[in-house]
């Protein structure tokens, strides 16, 4: 079945390391976006990207970066210039053109920087 | 900041109709009224779309006022499972894209 990968499910990192999180999708989709979502709250764009080895920066893009180099992957690196990294990081992907607005989430990551 | 307001929290009993409002009162003429929802620890899922029509799916209902100023999503006969967040967004073929996510609301099936 088609879908969006996110891995892992869980990650613990120690302040101060940059960690990379996963995000595949095989529905041949065009566009991809990272969000993050702290508790409570809705989610914030971080990254999005419309075509390969293009993105674009979202509303809270410092201390993150992304790069787009295949149409099935985008990963994001969180930095530790992120002055708080621990969040739930949420991967998705839509196709252009009508169905633009149809997103196809993964099932999240949640960091946790101690 | 969104464009929408929407109640914090709502409950609703099993079996019956549960009815979702959303207040999009400065939407535009060329902007959609999108639903989607969160269960926790998940991604979103989408529910439904509409611009100025009624719409249903095998999901919901959404029924849209004349003036598009608001909105209400209808689950027809709620289970335990559909336990999530709704989020309410509007977009529009300019927002290059991009959906803003406010806080949406907690609905809560009780058995």
């Amino acid at each position: 079945d088609g879908g969006i990968t996110q891995s892992p499910k869980y990650l613990f990192r120690k302040e101060g390391q940059n960690v990379t999180l996963s995000c595949e999708q095989n529905l041949n989709h065009d566009a991809m976006y990272w969000y993050r979502q702290d508790p409570g709250q809705g989610l914030r764009l971080i990254y999005y990207s419309q075509i390969v080895n293009d993105f674009q920066k979202g509303d809270i893009a410092e201390g993150y970066s992304v790069s787009r180099e295949k149409k099935e992957s985008f990963p994001l690196t969180v930095t530790s210039a992120q002055k708080n990294p621990t969040a739930f990081y949420l991967c998705a992907s839509s196709a252009l053109g009508a169905g633009k607005w149809l997103y196809t989430f993964g099932s999240g990551t949640r960091l946790t920087v101690v | 900041d969104a464009k929408t307001t929407q109640p914090t929290s709502m409950d609703c009993a099993e079996g019956r109709a549960a009815n979702l409002p959303c207040n999009h009162s400065t939407i535009s003429g060329n902007e959609y009224v999108y639903w989607y929802r969160q269960i926790h620890s998940q991604g979103p899922q989408y529910i439904i779309h509409g611009l100025k029509n009624n719409e249903t799916n095998e999901m919901a209902s959404l029924i849209i006022t004349e003036d598009r100023k608001s909105s209400t999503l209808i689950l027809p006969h709620a289970t335990l499972r559909d336990t999530a967040v709704y989020y309410c967004i509007v977009s529009s073929m300019d927002s290059n894209y991009q959906l803003i996510w406010g806080a949406g609301t907690k609905l809560i099936i009780k058995p």
